[in-house]
């Protein structure tokens, strides 16, 4: 069976500064997609960046990117220069195969406060 | 604009009632997905659908129930079967099935049982 876990249930990251949110995954399978989502209090869910499973260069997109290290299957979140607007949660998720129906599988996640 | 319609945002119920969420998408999309989300907790898939007519169980289906008569509609019934039924409520779509490609969601439905 696929798992996600994040271990920090809540995150402090001052303003400006880096801030990396963990992510572990399990499977079985040898394809696979890594997701990560943000989440506002307004609970609508906002994809952030994606990591398949083959990709050799770890993935970015403006402030995010992902340091994906397969041999120890993790996929954390490194946000860079941390803005008060950054304050939300924020899910990591795998995406299983056609054959299991292409569901998202949530971690748990992580609540992200940002200080000024 | 394209995108995922929800509606209500919010909805109240009195228990022993059923209630419809309703999901709309105009993205041509072919997957469409039912998640459940409780307070501080990630979310759970309760059905999902690949193609129109066809549907899925997901781990949390009992109580709820839906259809899939059109490629753009995926409704909901939360019935009364359902013991906790309080919760909000995320439809998603996608452009396929597999595992690249990310799924994209609606605003949210605000489910709450009296």
């Amino acid at each position: 069976a696929q798992k996600i876990t994040q271990t920090q249930p809540g995150m402090f990251v001052q303003e400006k500064e880096a801030v990396t949110l963990d992510c572990t995954y399990d499977t079985s399978d040898q394809s696979y997609g890594l997701f990560w989502y943000k989440q506002p209090s307004s609970g609508e869910m906002i994809f952030l960046i994606y990591q398949g499973s083959y990709d050799e260069q770890n993935a970015t997109e403006g402030r995010y990117s992902l340091n994906f290290q397969k041999a120890r299957k993790s996929a954390n979140l490194v946000i860079s220069a941390s803005q008060l607007g950054d304050s939300a949660m924020y899910f990591c998720a795998m995406r299983a195969n056609y054959n299991q129906g292409g569901k998202l599988i949530f971690g748990q996640g992580t609540e992200l406060s940002v200080k000024p | 604009d394209g995108g995922i319609t929800q509606s209500p945002k919010y909805l109240f119920r009195k228990e022993g009632q059923n209630v419809t969420l309703s999901c709309e998408q105009n993205l041509n999309h072919d997957a469409m997905y039912w998640y459940r989300q409780d307070p501080g907790q990630g979310l759970r898939l309760i059905y999902y659908s690949q193609i129109v007519n066809d549907f899925q169980k997901g781990d949390i289906a009992e109580g709820y129930s839906v259809s899939r008569e059109k490629k753009e509609s995926f409704p909901l019934t939360v019935t009364s079967a359902q013991k906790n039924p309080t919760a909000f409520y995320l439809c998603a779509s996608s452009t396929t099935g597999g595992n690249t490609g990310e799924l994209f969601f609606g605003e949210g439905s605000r489910l709450t049982v009296l």
